[in-house]
């Protein structure tokens, strides 16, 4: 089983729609969680951290499941410009502090 | 501003090269990571390192090396025991915690490929 798997999509929605991303990982011990996104030959860039309740950064909601080993993120009311890849970002014990693995990633496209 | 920096933006090898690629980083950050990505692929951890002097092997050291001299640098030399090297490299930062996992910083990365 890999250590964290995506659907790679592409997801391809309109303006204004509402997506979300699933992302599933294996070592339940794992302790961080993030989101970052990654646009067409550039650098990631961290999008959120996952904290155990979910939060909110204004039209982006991540979620974790820690009995399914399972995050989530929401995008609402979609802009042009979050079309990007999202990878999923977990670490994993007990090098906390070191080791991240990181998702292949989700391709999101939004059209007008 | 605090950031991290790679040079060259863009390289080319010859066969039997070895190249150096340059990341520095000025956000005081303690540990240092190199990735690499292929297209369609996720990063792959190359190595890391966590106080100066020290580093540790990731998932693919195989024909590439390190150095750990200053905090603020972290050279990645990929050898011409590389024998697929063409790749986007990406070096990150971040603070280190003993308890849970933070957040890596990216530089822009390197994009090597062979002549």
């Amino acid at each position: 089983r890999k250590e964290v798997e995506q659907d790679p999509g592409p997801f391809n929605v309109p303006e204004g729609a509402t997506v979300a991303f699933n992302c599933t990982y294996s070592n339940s011990a794992s302790q961080s969680f993030f989101w970052y996104r990654q646009d067409c030959r550039k650098e990631p860039k961290l999008l959120m951290s996952v904290y155990s309740s979910g939060n909110e950064d204004g039209r982006f909601t991540a979620q974790l499941n820690r009995a399914s080993q399972y995050i989530s993120l929401l995008i609402r009311d979609s802009k042009l410009s979050d079309s990007a890849t999202y990878l999923c970002v977990v670490n994993i014990p007990p090098q906390a502090g070191t080791a991240l693995i990181f998702g292949k990633g989700t391709t999101l496209s939004v059209s007008s | 501003d605090g950031g991290i920096t790679q040079s060259p933006k863009y390289l080319f090898r010859k066969e039997g090269q070895n190249v150096t690629l340059s990341c520095e980083q000025n956000l005081n950050h303690d540990a240092m990571y190199w990735y690499r990505q292929d297209p369609g692929q996720g990063l792959r951890l190359i190595y890391y390192s966590q106080i100066v002097n020290d580093f540790q092997k990731g998932d693919i050291a195989e024909g590439y090396s390190v150095s750990r001299e200053k905090k603020e640098s972290f050279p990645l030399t990929v050898t011409s025991a590389q024998k697929n090297p063409t790749a986007f490299y990406l070096c990150a930062s971040s603070i280190l915690s003993t308890g849970v996992g933070q957040p890596q910083h990216f530089g822009d990365g390197t994009r090597l490929s062979i002549l």
